[in-house]
């Protein structure tokens, strides 16, 4: 099965300084790529996903990247704030009907003033 | 429109206890999930379903069985709780079809087991 794995597990930024955070997955029919953001006692929320036919997506602030030929995708929030402070994971499936989101084990990011 | 709607919110069961954790959608998806959530692992598959009638096991199924009656409920159930069943469970869902679109989750249940 799919094993999806992250860096780091936790990540400490000043304000105005930008965040990665890379995953890599084992299978190779992988092709939608989701992220999550998890605030304290509060359920994920997808913040920004990518399909294997794009390899770069935006959205304000926030970008992912894909190269599939090394299997591994990242997160990169520029310009952070403090409410960027949460848990975040990153995740993948194939496009199959039954097909199964396998998530990576989070990685708490800390957006210190 | 409620989207994903969990109960309870809290449980507190004793050791070989048995319960169930519901899980109700008004968004008519087909496809329904429970994760387990522990420190330091992420998100895990317990069960699944692409729609009524149907289940499937995740990553992690032992010790929980599932059943889907109905496009809207996806019960979760403990016949025999461990003080290992200790987690947080949320329910997802997304629409059928294919699994690149977006999963929708719930509130979480929070179950201590003693």
């Amino acid at each position: 099965g799919e094993n999806v794995e992250q860096h780091p597990s936790t990540l400490s930024v000043q304000e105005g300084d930008s965040a990665v955070i890379k995953c890599t997955y084992s299978d190779s029919a992988s092709n939608y790529f989701p992220w999550y953001k998890q605030e304290l006692g509060k359920r994920p929320q997808l913040i920004i996903d990518i399909r294997s036919n794009v390899g770069e997506k935006k959205d304000q602030r926030i970008a992912v990247t894909l190269n599939k030929t090394a299997k591994h995708f990242s997160l990169h929030i520029t310009e952070t704030q403090p409410e960027d402070s949460a848990v975040y994971f990153c995740a993948s499936t194939d496009t199959g009907t039954a097909s199964k989101l396998t998530f990576g084990t989070g990685t708490r990011l800390q957006v210190t003033l | 429109n409620a989207g994903v709607t969990q109960t309870p919110k809290f449980q507190v069961l004793k050791t070989g206890q048995s319960m169930t954790l519901q899980c109700a959608q008004d968004m008519n998806h087909e496809y329904m999930s429970w994760y387990r959530q522990d420190p330091g692992m992420g998100l895990r598959l317990i069960h699944y379903s692409v729609g009524a009638g149907i289940t499937d096991q995740g990553e992690v199924p032992n010790g929980y069985n599932v059943s889907r009656s109905t496009t809207e409920d996806f019960p979760l159930r403990l016949l025999s709780a461990a003080p290992s069943q200790t987690s947080v469970y949320f329910c997802a869902t997304r629409p059928g079809g294919g699994g690149n679109q977006p999963q929708h989750f719930g509130d979480g249940t929070r179950l201590s087991i003693l």
